[in-house]
């Protein structure tokens, strides 16, 4: 069965920090995978998506970039985070049909200081 | 564009009595829809999704929803609430936009079970 993993789960970073989350999956081939961000245990924000190894669609300009070095590997980065960076950061993948959901990781709680 | 909008940011229902959250949808074409489940400091949870077919929707934990094509709608719906359920719950819908693989969602309704 596939599964999806994610980490750290919670993290405190000085403001002026590098960042580096990462996502595996595993059971699956060629997934797309999707970071989001939830400010305030609220909505979801879609930050980055991708179909495939190297390609990466940003939703939002902003302080972060992803990549994607390996089929089932999606990384969240940022060369210098700013407090307005903290929140829950959620990472996803789905086989890619229409029709299909997309299953989530258990997320991480970013918090800037 | 697709969108979808959950016009309750919370939902209070005392144990034992039924229950909905409520979704509206807009798209071109045929929705794909879905609704997930975030109990704190959690990832989603699908719960259920309505892709064609039957308008009743069965999923997981006793939900199910009802697709109204002539409202929009995709209300989820439980018989009977357990203070368990109290959660964030999503309506999500994917855009079918060619060339596109997002999905998005709601704003999120909180569901509070009062035992």
């Amino acid at each position: 069965s596939q599964t999806i993993h994610q980490w750290p789960a919670t993290l405190v970073q000085p403001v002026g920090s590098p960042l580096s989350l990462e996502c595996t999956v595993e059971g699956t081939s060629n997934p797309n995978l999707y970071w989001y961000r939830q400010a305030a245990g609220r909505g979801l924000q879609l930050l980055f998506y991708s179909v495939g190894i190297g390609q990466i669609s940003s939703e939002v300009p902003q302080n972060l970039s992803a990549s994607r070095p390996q089929d089932r590997q999606f990384i969240l980065s940022s060369k210098k985070l700013l407090l307005s960076d903290s929140g829950f950061y959620l990472c996803a993948w789905t086989p890619g049909q229409l029709n299909t959901e997309a299953f989530f990781g258990q997320g991480t709680r970013l918090t800037v200081v | 564009a697709q969108s979808v909008a959950q016009p309750e940011d919370q939902v209070n229902v005392a144990e034992g009595n039924p229950l909905t959250v409520k979704c509206t949808y807009s798209v071109s074409g045929n929705p794909y829809l879905f609704w997930y489940v975030q109990y704190p400091n959690r990832g989603l949870q699908f719960l259920l999704k309505y892709i064609t077919g039957d308008n009743l929707v069965k999923g997981s934990y006793g939900f199910e929803a009802e697709f109204n094509k002539s409202q929009t709608s995709f209300h989820l719906k439980k018989p009977s609430a357990l203070v368990s359920d109290s959660a964030l719950y999503f309506c999500a819908v994917r855009d079918i936009t060619v060339g596109t693989y997002k999905y998005i969602f709601g704003t999120g309704t909180r569901l509070k079970v009062l035992a």
